[in-house]
């Protein structure tokens, strides 16, 4: 079983809507969860982290976390064209740093 | 500003070369990376690093090796070039331990070996 997983994309989504991305993890000891975004040619850079059961916002992200289902998600709202990117779901656990195989996510004008 | 360089953003070597790839990263953190990006795949960590001359294995470990002699510079090595570690190649660096603390990331290499 792989560490993260995410839903498979891509995912297209229209300009204004909500964008959902998705996470499981396999590692029960996990501290730290991120979301990282990665555009086309670029390095990641980080979104959001999270840490503690619940929600946590921040503009229009809002990063939710399960420890007990093991899920962490991403919500986008009023979705952009310049949100278009792949998104890479990570978690820390000790002092490794775990990646998903990232969602792409298209945002249609 | 923050800074972590790889030392090529681009490099093409032949099968059975050894073949160095350098990270150096100037915020004084402990902890250092080594992934590589595939397609479909995502960040499949290589190699990590806690502290000089320390190194565990990530996933992916077969076929490379690292070196951390100085608390600045982490170098990935490949012993033997083979074509399958044709890749985007990406070193990360953060501060050790503490919750949601961000890991910056180098330009990446893009390494083709023919």
């Amino acid at each position: 079983q792989k560490e993260v997983e995410q839903n498979s994309g891509p995912l297209s989504v229209p300009e204004g809507a909500i964008a959902s991305l998705n996470c499981t993890y396999s590692d029960r000891g996990s501290q730290s969860f991120f979301w990282y975004r990665q555009y086309s040619g670029k390095s990641p850079e980080l979104i959001m982290f999270i840490y503690s059961n619940g929600d946590k916002e921040d503009g229009r992200f809002t990063a939710q976390l399960n420890k007990a289902s093991q899920y962490v998600s991403l919500l986008i709202r009023d979705s952009q064209p310049s949100d278009s990117a792949t998104y890479l779901c990570a978690f820390q656990g000790a002092q490794k740093l775990v990646f998903g195989q990232g969602t792409r996510l298209t945002i249609n004008p | 500003d923050v800074k972590v360089t790889q030392s090529s953003r681009y490099l093409v070597k032949r099968t059975g070369e050894k073949v160095f790839l350098e990270c150096v990263q100037d915020m004084d953190h402990e902890n250092m990376f080594w992934y590589r990006q595939d397609p479909g795949l995502g960040l499949r960590l290589i190699y990590f690093s806690y502290d000089v001359k320390m190194k565990e294995k990530g996933d992916i470990p077969e076929g490379y090796s690292v070196s951390r002699e100085k608390k600045e510079r982490f170098s990935l090595i490949l012993e033997s070039a083979s074509t399958n570690q044709t890749s985007m190649y990406l070193c990360a660096s953060k501060i050790r331990g503490g919750w949601g603390t961000e890991a910056f990331f180098g330009q990446g290499t893009r390494l083709t070996v023919v």
